[in-house]
This record gives C-alpha cells, structure tokens and sequence, in this order.
C-alpha cells in the first residue's frame, strides 16, 4: 500500500500570500496524484489530477508540480474561500487508492 | 449537469446492516467507474470501494473485504453499498464518487452519514 504524508497539518496564512502545501509518497507514483480541496460540511472538490492538470474550472492560482514521490500544491494568492482542507490522492498502485492526511489552511 | 445523491444512511446498531444507494444523472452512468469514499467525523477521507462501468469488477479496502458489497444497476443509473456486520469504526460520511478516468475523481455527492452505534 502505497502511504501519503502531508507537510504541514496546519498552514496560518493571511489572505494574498502564496501557500505551499507537500505531499509524499512512499514510493514512486510517477505523476498519478491528485488533490482536492475540502470545505467544512462540504464534498470534496478535484483541483488538480495527475500532479499538474487542472480540472475543469479550476482558478489559474492553483498550480501542481512534482512527480515520483514528492509533490507540491501551490495557491498563488490566496483567496478568502481558499481557506479548507486540501488532500493529496495517489492512483499509481491500486487497490487500494489511499489518500494524504490532509492540511488545513486557515486564516492567520 | 452532473448530480450525485446518496441516501439510506441512518443509526444502526453494531453487526446490523444498512444499504447505501446513490442516484446519478447529467452523464452516461454505465461508462464510467464509480467509488464510495467515506470519512469519519473530523477525520480524512478514505477509499472504500470500485465498480467498474459493467459491474464485472468491483475492488474494496481490506477493512470492509467481506461484509461491504458495491453494485450497480445501469438501467436505473444507481450504485450501491450493501454493508453488514456492521462496526463502530464504519460510522462515517458516505459519499458517492464519479470517476474521470482513472481513479480520479470529479464529481462527489453530498454523502451520507451512517452512524454505528448501540
């Protein structure tokens, strides 16, 4: 099984700074990774799949990078509905597809 | 547009049995995997269950291996959970996952919540 760590638990940022959230994989899983962006009694939301493809709709302020076992998310400016719980989710080795613990971006 | 409506979570006591369902619309249901992912109060998210397209295939987490199983009914564009013997480590939102392709997801419903509990 294939294990996601995620740095930091926490992020405190104010709105306009540039957030940069990792996420690491126990091995390789080349560019198979997503995140998603999670609001409190929401869904989930996909922002960015196979490590730098945005999906559809998705602000240009949301960027992906990396690839083998670490991996960034990138929030350029942030916004006041930014601030949520973003995931990190692998799909190179499956079953199972597992998931990052998650950090938490709030507001400083 | 795409919509996912999951329902028939509720309290059920330990070692019971509860019967998820998810109706979809706004895309052609039986060409796409579908997934349940759930998440315990407070906690992250964490895969449950695959199906493919056809319903041939189905993929589970070792934790549900035997008491959870995931179909589908094309004709009617639902997908299902049956889970049974039930435990209080289940109790979480349960929510129901479009697959882009690939075991990436882009379209979630709103979940439901199943709480195992005596």
């Amino acid at each position: 099984e294939i294990v996601l760590t995620q740095s930091p638990a926490t992020l405190s940022l104010s709105p306009g700074e540039r957030a940069t959230l990792s996420c690491r994989a126990s091995q390789s899983i080349r560019s198979y990774l997503a995140w998603y962006q999670q609001k409190p009694g929401q869904a989930p939301r996909l922002l960015i799949y196979d490590a730098s493809n945005r999906a559809t709709g998705i602000p240009a302020r949301f960027s992906g990078s990396g690839s083998g076992t670490d991996f960034t998310l990138t929030i350029s400016s942030l916004e006041p509905e930014d601030f949520a719980v973003y995931y990190c989710q692998q799909r190179s080795s499956w079953p199972p597809v597992t998931f990052g613990p998650g950090t938490k971006v709030d507001i400083k | 547009e795409v919509q996912l409506l999951e329902s028939g979570g509720g309290l059920v006591q330990p070692g019971g049995s509860l019967r998820l369902s998810c109706a979809a619309s706004g895309f052609t249901f039986s060409t796409y995997v579908m997934s349940w992912v759930r998440q315990a109060p407070g906690k992250g998210l964490e895969w449950v269950s695959s199906i493919s397209g056809s319903g041939g295939t189905t993929y589970y987490v070792d934790s549900v291996k035997g008491r959870f199983t995931i179909s589908r009914d094309n004709s009617k564009n639902a997908l299902y959970l049956q889970m049974s013997s039930l435990r209080a480590e289940d109790t979480a939102v349960y929510y129901c996952a479009k697959d882009l392709g690939g075991i990436i997801y882009d379209f979630w419903g709103l979940g439901t919540l199943v709480t195992v509990s005596s």
